[in-house]
């Protein structure tokens, strides 16, 4: 059974950052894209990027270069996101979801990260 | 691509045929997914390829459409399809989703 298991609720201050995890289990962690992506509390989803899981190979929503950098640990089947400089445009709900040809076929649960000073 | 969906909420009783429909701004060549969300919870996927429904998910979602038009039914409306559904296109770099149709019962 595929299963993506993310960190806990994170509340952090602005200008701080922040790293979230995505365990996987049930599946060849290399041979898929992970993706990463955001929701605000209401509000539609955005993609932020992709990582493959063979050779760490990224590809990022223009929109969040320079906010997000994804990045895997083979060994553990986990995928990471490093998000900088938070401030309250980051609060969110982010998820981590397999991806297969585009679209995405398993999701974590999510994790809700509030930044507040 | 900008995705718009309509309508944005909906309302139906148990028991109804319920179309949802996604239109992209540009062909899309049938990379259309769709995904229920309920509240607190991940999105789901259910139908990718615009037509092609994933395991597990019941027969009565259905998924339609070609070029620049979509449509999500619903063939006989169950209190647990209450949800917000989601499409997305995977046809351009970046992919992107509608903003979504909130399904209530009626």
């Amino acid at each position: 059974e595929v299963q993506l298991q993310q960190s806990g609720a994170e509340l952090v201050k602005p200008g701080a950052s922040v790293k979230l995890s995505c365990k996987t289990s049930g599946y060849t962690f290399s041979n898929y894209y992970m993706s990463w992506l955001k929701q605000m509390p209401g509000q539609n989803i955005e993609w932020i990027g992709n990582i493959y899981g063979g050779n760490g190979g990224t590809g990022y929503n223009q929109k969040f270069k320079g906010k997000a950098t994804l990045t895997v640990d083979k060994s553990s089947s986990t995928a990471y996101m490093d998000l900088s400089s938070l401030t309250s445009e980051d609060s969110a709900v982010y998820f981590c979801a397999r991806a297969t040809d585009g679209y995405f076929d398993f999701w974590g649960p999510g994790t809700m990260v509030t930044v507040s000073s | 691509i900008q995705m718009t969906q309509s309508p944005s909420l909906l309302s139906a009783s148990v028991g109804d045929r319920v179309t949802l429909s996604c239109k992209a701004g540009q062909n899309i060549n049938n990379y259309l997914a769709w995904y229920q969300q309920k509240l607190g919870e991940a999105p789901k996927l259910l139908i990718y390829n615009a037509n092609s429904l994933q395991t597990g998910i019941p027969s009565r979602f259905s998924g339609s459409g070609s070029g620049t038009d979509y449509t999500l039914t619903i063939s006989s409306l169950q209190p647990e399809d209450v949800a917000t559904y989601f499409c997305q296109q995977y046809n351009s770099w970046t992919f992107t989703f509608g903003s979504g149709t909130k399904l209530e019962i009626k």
